[in-house]
């Protein structure tokens, strides 16, 4: 079935660092990919999306393309800042089911 | 902006007993979800309602379980008999349009933190 492996956490950067999340995933047909954020103590926000191959999501500095060759959705940030600590979960929606399919999720840290 | 609530914030329940977590999806979607998160784990897909009835269901939704739109804003998951393993954050999320394929959003409130004791 359909599935989403993210890199594994924690994840520890100073203030102004590059961040990657690796995700890549595997489905059938064509899904949509996104990022979501859980702050500590909230709910799950949305971050990006991308719904087609070659699409950018981008949202408060943050980027992912959807790579169909490599059947990735890496995120990506130029430069952190501490209130970027949460954990980022990547998903995908459609191919073989109408409901989003998470990965684990990475937490992030962000140290001044 | 619009945004799905959700209540309780927080329960503690004894175990065997029924609980029911209430939703407000926002009010233009037609889809409507349940996910749950175990503390440490990933966030699992439970069911999702359309149209007054459950269109997809996870192996985890078995006959404890059930869903409900009493009237026309809420939604509300009922879990019976209650295990300590069912403690867990239960998301209520909703979105405009959904099926197979769909690059539709899914909105989802803060959760509810269910302590089974």
């Amino acid at each position: 079935g359909d599935s989403v492996t993210q890199m594994e956490g924690p994840v520890t950067l100073s203030e102004e660092a590059f961040l990657t999340i690796n995700c890549t995933y595997t489905a059938t047909g064509y899904p949509s990919l996104f990022w979501y954020v859980q702050y500590p103590g909230e709910g799950l926000q949305l971050l990006l999306k991308a719904t087609k191959a070659d699409d950018k999501g981008s949202n408060k500095g943050f980027e992912a393309t959807y790579r169909k060759e490599t059947t990735s959705f890496h995120l990506e940030k130029g430069s952190v800042q501490v209130s970027d600590s949460a954990v980022y979960f990547c998903a995908l929606k459609g191919g073989s089911q109408g409901n989003l399919i998470f990965g684990k999720g990475t937490k992030l840290s962000v140290k001044p | 902006e619009p945004e799905v609530t959700q209540t309780p914030s927080h329960q503690v329940t004894q175990m065997g007993q029924e609980v029911i977590l209430r939703c407000v999806p926002i009010s233009n979607h037609l889809y409507f979800y349940w996910y749950r998160q175990i503390l440490g784990q990933k966030v699992e897909f439970l069911v999702s309602f359309y149209n007054n009835e459950i269109s997809e269901k996870s192996e985890i939704f078995d006959d404890q379980f059930s869903v409900e739109r009493p009237d026309g804003s809420n939604f509300t998951l009922k879990i019976r008999s209650t295990k300590l393993e069912d403690s867990a954050m239960y998301f209520c999320a909703s979105s405009p349009i959904g099926g197979r394929g769909s690059g539709n959003t899914i909105y989802f409130g803060e959760g509810s933190w269910l302590t089974v004791v």
